[in-house]
């Protein structure tokens, strides 16, 4: 069965560049979710989308976008990056009410140097 | 407010012991679900089980098992004889709610397991 999939898996940046994650959610699937997670710690939800449109928000930098295109896949914009954005990344997917669990992407990893 | 609290940090046990993962959680939702995630060191995020607040019947899968009491807002998970193979980090979440919100889900903070041969 198809999966959600993220891109790239890995990432290095250097600090105060920009980097741009993109996730492609499981076919039919209409909600899209990002989380980031720091060393050590658990996921932290930082934004959703569902039908293209922002459908909840947690704590999400200023300094990161992120947006849910036509085809339903998402990218998530992360300018002047910092030392601690150095984390796993990871997408979800759902198609509500049917699904009652978001599907999770493999991550990417991204470091900051 | 959501919350989910595992307050294991790490446990260490040796092959073939039995292991349990508490799990205790808070939400003012009537629905909505419970999960356990495995993370192995490679990263991603391994789904275990699903359970929906109106199941409250407890779930055995191989070595798995899963005991949710509602009347005390646990979701407890225990591994049966243990394998070097199921080190690693246990996430227990919550996601509340229906309709087009989506499945927003909180982790708790985890518990890393080691088990050694």
């Amino acid at each position: 069965a198809a999966g959600v999939i993220q891109s790239p898996r890995h990432l290095i940046k250097e600090k105060r560049e920009t980097a741009t994650l993109k996730c492609y959610p499981i076919p039919r699937h209409d909600t899209v979710y990002w989380y980031q997670q720091g060393p050590g710690q658990d996921p932290q939800f930082l934004i959703s989308f569902y039908e293209k449109m922002q459908s909840d928000k947690g704590s999400i930098p200023d300094r990161f976008s992120a947006q849910q295109f036509s085809d339903y896949h998402s990218e998530l914009n992360m300018s002047s990056l910092e030392l601690g954005d150095s984390a796993l990344y990871f997408c979800a997917s759902s198609r509500p009410p049917q699904n009652t669990e978001a599907f999770f992407g493999q991550g990417t990893r991204l470091t900051v140097v | 407010a959501q919350k989910v609290t595992q307050a294991q940090t790490e446990i260490s046990v040796v092959e073939k012991e039995d292991v349990t993962l508490d799990c205790v959680y808070e939400t003012r939702d009537t629905t909505y679900y419970l999960f356990w995630y495995k993370q192995p060191p490679s990263g991603e995020l391994v789904f275990l089980i699903r359970r929906n607040s109106f199941d409250e019947q407890n779930e055995i899968s191989g070595r798995y098992s899963w005991n949710f009491q509602k009347s005390t807002s646990s979701f407890n998970f225990t591994i049966t004889a243990s394998q070097v193979v199921d080190s690693a980090v246990y996430f227990c979440a919550l996601s509340g709610g229906i309709g087009t919100g989506g499945f927003k889900t909180i982790f708790g903070a985890g518990t890393r397991l080691f088990v050694k041969a």
